[in-house]
């Protein structure tokens, strides 16, 4: 089945510094790659995904790139701010497959000092 | 729009105590339906899934049932509660394999 690998475990950077947080998959099947930001106590919030048509989507200060080739994905945050401190997931599916349940990795814990 | 709910917020279970927690989907019909648990700190663990009425998948095996009584209702349950229990339960549907998929607000649950 699919796995799941997240780098770093743990990321910190300055208050506008860029942070990169990648993933890589195991089943080339999957097309799809969503990712989560969770704040603390909170729920895990969908921020961006992409599907294996396109090699990157942005949206503002969040970027997210695919390779399918080297089955790897990375999310990707510019001008970091204090409010971007969460946990992010990275995760993977196959789109319209019959088992497509999304594989998450095991998060990466960003902190942004101001 | 579609809005997802789970209750109760909160709960403080002793351990051999029973457990129910609800979560009711509202604004769309026939979703996927998903538990997922969360240990402090750690990732999310896949425990059911639900692609219909009556249709139940384990993830893993453990002292923890669901049911889906009802199209946008789904019950995670237990008979006794044990320590390993605690945690974060978090609900979310989706409308589809691959779909974008959303997370209820959790329940928060400390066996002691």
């Amino acid at each position: 089945g699919e796995n799941v690998e997240q780098h770093p475990s743990t990321l910190s950077v300055q208050e506008g510094d860029s942070a990169v947080i990648k993933c890589t998959y195991s089943d080339s099947a999957s097309n799809y790659f969503p990712w989560y930001k969770q704040e603390l106590g909170k729920r895990p919030q969908l921020i961006i995904d992409i599907r294996s048509n396109v090699g990157e989507k942005k949206d503002q200060r969040i970027a997210v790139t695919l390779n399918k080739t080297a089955k790897h994905f990375s999310l990707h945050i510019t001008e970091t701010q204090p409010e971007d401190s969460a946990v992010y997931f990275c995760a993977a599916s196959i789109w319209g497959g019959s088992q497509g349940n999304l594989i998450f990795g095991k998060g990466t814990k960003l902190s942004v000092k101001p | 729009s579609q809005t997802i709910h789970q209750w109760p917020a909160t709960l403080v279970q002793p351990v051999g105590s029973p457990l129910s927690l609800e979560c009711t989907v509202e604004g769309t019909s026939n979703p996927n339906l998903y538990w997922y648990r969360q240990a402090a700190g750690r990732g999310l663990q896949l425990l059911f899934y639900s692609v219909g009425i009556g249709q139940i998948s384990s993830e893993v095996p453990q002292n923890l049932s669901a049911s889906r009584p009802q199209d946008r209702q789904f019950i995670l349950s237990s008979k006794k509660l044990l320590l390993s229990d605690s945690g974060f339960y978090l609900c979310a549907w989706n409308t589809g394999s691959g779909y974008e998929q959303y997370f209820g607000p959790g329940t928060r649950l400390t066996v002691t």
